[in-house]
């Protein structure tokens, strides 16, 4: 069974501080995603890597892609309020049918 | 605008109860997915789908049954009901790998199922 491991499960942080979000696996995935979920809601797609060693830019959040593909990073800068919510990082796995395997979920709370 | 419909927000059913949870998209999509989010457990998958009428057993299916009758449309249900099976469902779809598209999965708003 592939998992996907989140850490921290919990931050809570100032307005404009920096803060980095991690998602591991001992399994290689063929990509991985991100998705944010504000309560109530379903989650939305953030960004995708599918490269080895890939880094995406989404205005202040930044994305990479493990060497290996067993892991992934999502780095916030200067966070605001609006960055409130829960991150969840998913891998696609070596099925090929798009199953999608999720981790647990970083609940990010940004005080003003 | 690509949408996924959940029939319900919010459902309270009584244990022992038949429960049916309908999911809708409109995006011609193949793969059609049912997950369970829990604090702490992140969203664990219950059954997912890849075409009309197959399915297969995603991490905790039992308990659980589903249908996919039409490509649209994926059903997820509770035989009989049990107060450990309180949570949100989300249903998702996607379109299947290799087409192009990371398998980017789209969800509905979730309905919150509360059994007493």
């Amino acid at each position: 069974t592939q998992l996907l491991e989140q850490s921290p499960q919990f931050l809570s942080i100032q307005e404009g501080e920096n803060l980095t979000v991690y998602c591991n696996s001992s399994s290689v995935f063929s990509s991985l995603q991100w998705y944010r979920q504000e309560p109530g809601e379903g989650p939305v797609l953030l960004v995708t890597v599918v490269t080895g060693g890939e880094v995406k830019k989404l205005k202040r959040l930044t994305f990479q892609f493990g060497d290996a593909r067993k892991d992934s990073s999502l780095h916030i800068t200067a966070a605001q309020p609006g960055d409130t919510g829960l991150y969840l990082c998913a891998g696609e796995g070596s099925s090929n049918t798009g199953k999608l395997i999720f981790g647990q979920g970083t609940t990010l709370q940004v005080k003003p | 605008d690509v949408k996924v419909t959940q029939s319900s927000r919010y459902l309270v059913k009584r244990t022992g109860e038949k429960v049916f949870l309908e999911c809708v998209q409109d995006m011609d999509h193949e793969n059609m997915f049912w997950y369970r989010q829990d604090p702490g457990l992140g969203l664990r998958l219950i059954y997912f789908s890849y075409d009309v009428k197959m399915k297969e057993k995603g991490d905790i299916p039992e308990g659980y049954s589903v249908s996919r009758e039409k490509k649209e449309r994926f059903s997820l249900i509770l035989e009989s009901a049990s107060t450990n099976q309180t949570s949100m469902y989300l249903c998702a779809s996607s379109l299947l790998f290799g087409r192009g598209n990371w398998a980017e999965a789209f969800f509905g708003q979730g309905t919150r199922l509360t059994v007493v």
